[in-house]
């Protein structure tokens, strides 16, 4: 079964501290990852992507894979309020017919206190 | 440049009726999704286009729901008649073409409740 596991949290955390929000996927030959972040009833906004194993860096976020592992991960440095809320880990369907479908999972709720 | 933008933003309508929701897409954007999340679960995947046509509808859970992409541009979700199980957020995306990596663009949704 196709799944994308998140922990829903919430996940709090001081302002200025690393935020580190985890997420495992159950299909090994998924390639493309990406992290959503979705205040409340706002629409999902792409953050980062990612195709390869490792870090990739951008500004205060670093998305990390480990596709042996089958997860990917995201840091938030220096936290701030604004930083605030849902994160959704994606990833996209290679089974799909068109190959252009996202499975999301529940996302997990952060929270920055200052 | 506008955004993906969703009508109505809510909508409570009793079980039995039709709704039907409309997307306008980012303009030049080729490629349209309709995603829902539903109380308690995942944002799930439901039909996508390609202009006018259906790329690809695997995700649309059964034959109440129905979708139209006329002309390439807007696009409208029909539920009808709609269940107590078709209550959730259903979001519009698009995107300029599919490659991987190619961002896609979410509205805010269109709120479903239904009584």
């Amino acid at each position: 079964q196709k799944e994308v596991e998140q922990n829903s949290g919430p996940l709090s955390v001081p302002e200025g501290a690393i935020a580190s929000l985890n997420c495992t996927y159950s299909d090994r030959v998924s390639q493309s990852f990406f992290w959503y972040r979705q205040y409340s009833g706002k629409s999902p906004e792409l953050i980062m992507s990612i195709y390869s194993n490792g870090d990739k860096e951008d500004g205060r976020f670093t998305a990390q894979l480990n596709k042996a592992s089958q997860y990917v991960s995201l840091l938030i440095r220096d936290s701030q309020p604004s930083d605030s809320a849902t994160y959704l880990c994606a990833v996209k369907d290679v089974r799909n017919q068109a190959g252009t479908a996202l499975i999301f999972g529940k996302g997990t709720t952060l929270s920055v206190s200052s | 440049e506008a955004g993906v933008t969703q009508f109505p933003s809510h909508s409570v309508i009793e079980k039995g009726q039709t709704v039907t929701l409309r997307c306008d897409p980012i303009s030049g954007h080729d490629n349209l999704y309709w995603y829902r999340r539903v109380m308690g679960k995942e944002i799930k995947f439901l039909l996508h286009f390609v202009k006018e046509s259906k790329q690809d509808e695997s995700g649309m859970p059964n034959n109440r729901f129905l979708a139209e992409r006329t002309g390439g541009t807007y696009s409208t979700l029909k539920v009808q008649p709609a269940e107590l199980e078709d209550s959730g957020v259903y979001f519009c995306a698009s995107s300029q073409d599919r490659a991987a990596g190619n961002t896609i663009y979410f509205g805010e949704g269109s709120w479903l409740t239904v009584v």
